[in-house]
């Protein structure tokens, strides 16, 4: 089956450092990718559409400065969080949506990244 | 702005119960519903995936329908098991986009 993967799983940091996460798609390529963000006992909410070989697609009130999305290959999209402060620490959760042939599949995501910020 | 809703937020029950878990929507314009399971600080796993043209999809003992008119679903589970403790998701898609509005989820505790 398809798998997505996203690492890494669990990450500790200082305020005001830059985090980056990754997010694969390890057996089928993805021109689109997304990135969601879920707080405790909350929906998780898109943040934005990564877009192989074009800027990323952010959702209203998330800051693309602060969100920083490459999507430089069919296969890999990266969240990197500039300079981290408590209030991003979250549940961030990625997911991919298979290219042809397997287009009619949904969305397949990842297991997910723990941020906590101190 | 499409809203998703489940509820109760939680619920807990003995093994073998059959259970009804509800989603509702507000803009009954959608592409297609999912319900996905979430367990403990993992991601999402897909368990069905409803088109906006189906009422109703199975798989083993879960079966999902659609009534797309009243904006609701419903996730059936049958003889429910101690394995099937996790968060049920309900989202949905509309018309041209892959973006997905999700509901805050169900937290589903089946005791042994």
């Amino acid at each position: 089956g398809a798998v997505v993967s996203q690492h890494p799983s669990w990450v500790i940091c200082k305020s005001g450092t830059s985090v980056k996460i990754e997010c694969r798609s390890l057996d089928f390529q993805a021109t689109t990718m997304f990135w969601y963000r879920q707080f405790p006992k909350q929906s998780l909410m898109l943040m934005a559409t990564s877009n192989e070989g074009s800027k990323a697609t952010y959702e209203q009130g998330v800051e693309k400065d602060k969100f920083l999305i490459n999507h430089a290959s069919l296969t890999l999209s990266t969240l990197t969080v500039t300079s981290a402060h408590p209030e991003d620490s979250s549940f961030y959760i990625c997911s991919a949506k298979p290219d042809r042939p397997y287009s009619n599949q949904p969305q397949h995501f990842g297991d997910g990244t723990r941020l906590s910020i101190l | 702005k499409q809203e998703v809703t489940q509820i109760p937020a939680a619920l807990s029950v003995p093994e073998g119960e059959n259970l009804v878990l509800n989603c509702s929507f507000t803009d009954s314009a959608i592409y297609n519903l999912q319900w996905f399971r979430q367990d403990p600080g993992k991601g999402l796993t897909s368990l069905l995936l409803i088109q906006s043209s189906q009422r109703e999809q199975t798989s083993g003992r879960l079966n999902a329908s659609l009534d797309k008119s009243s904006g609701r679903s419903t996730l059936y589970i049958a003889a429910s098991q101690p394995g099937d403790s996790a968060t049920y998701l309900c989202a949905v898609t509309q018309g041209g986009s892959e973006k997905l509005v999700f509901g805050k989820g169900m937290k589903l505790t089946v005791n042994p």
